[in-house]
């Protein structure tokens, strides 16, 4: 079992939809980060959360830490919104600090 | 932009040929990391450099070696290229060791064959 898992592993959408993809990890962590790919392949940090929420515009990010559950939402989601969403656990341990990226979500989000 | 370039973006290279990708940054970053992205991973660490001549090995290091003689610049080596190391590979820069926001370059997509 991976570190990192997300759901779901690909999600299609229509203009306008409220979108939530979720991260679970198994390891106690410090921070945990969403990334955003974009096909080009650039890759862009969305949120860094150690607690509580965050938003930016039409994202939302909240984390459980208790529960060691992550969720990024989109509201009124885009055609530009398409792209491929990473969670990614910084965990330490005693060679340091360690981050694990999960696999990603392919969002694609059709007019 | 976080003001970070690799270079070659595309090498299409054959298996036993030595291929080194470049790592630029304008940022002033004292970390610099390099990792492989293939169907089925995550982002895999392949080595991380901390500052001038300070490097260290991340979880997929064999094969590969790096070199920062600057601090804007963070090279990886591939002695003999191997078909395994067919990938997309993405420098990264951070303030701090896994901590902090990470900027990733556009990544370079190299194919061994």
């Amino acid at each position: 079992k991976n570190e990192v898992e997300q759901s779901p592993q690909n999600l299609t959408a229509q203009e306008g939809e409220f979108i939530t993809i979720n991260c679970s990890y198994s390891v106690g962590i410090s921070a945990l980060h969403w990334l955003q790919q974009h096909p080009g392949g650039g890759i862009v940090s969305l949120f860094m959360l150690s607690s509580g929420k965050k938003k930016h515009g039409r994202l939302i990010a909240t984390i459980n830490i208790q529960e060691k559950h992550s969720s990024l939402h989109i509201t009124a989601s885009h055609p530009r919104d398409s792209a491929v969403y990473i969670c990614a656990v910084r965990s330490e341990g005693t060679s340091g600090s360690r981050l694990t990226f999960g696999e990603g979500t392919q969002l694609t989000v059709n007019p | 932009d976080a003001g970070i370039t690799q270079s070659p973006r595309h090498k299409v290279t054959e298996t036993g040929t030595p291929v080194t990708l470049r790592c630029h940054q304008t940022e002033n970053h004292r970390y610099m990391y390099w990792y492989r992205q293939d169907p089925g991973h995550g982002l895999r660490l392949i080595h991380y450099s901390y500052g001038v001549k300070d490097t260290d090995k991340g979880e997929v290091s064999d094969g590969y070696s790096v070199s920062r003689s600057k601090t804007e610049d963070f090279l990886l080596t591939l002695e003999s290229a191997t078909s395994s190391q067919t990938s997309v590979y993405f420098c990264a820069i951070g303030r701090g060791l896994n901590t902090g926001e990470l900027f990733f370059g556009e990544g370079s997509r190299l194919t061994v064959l």
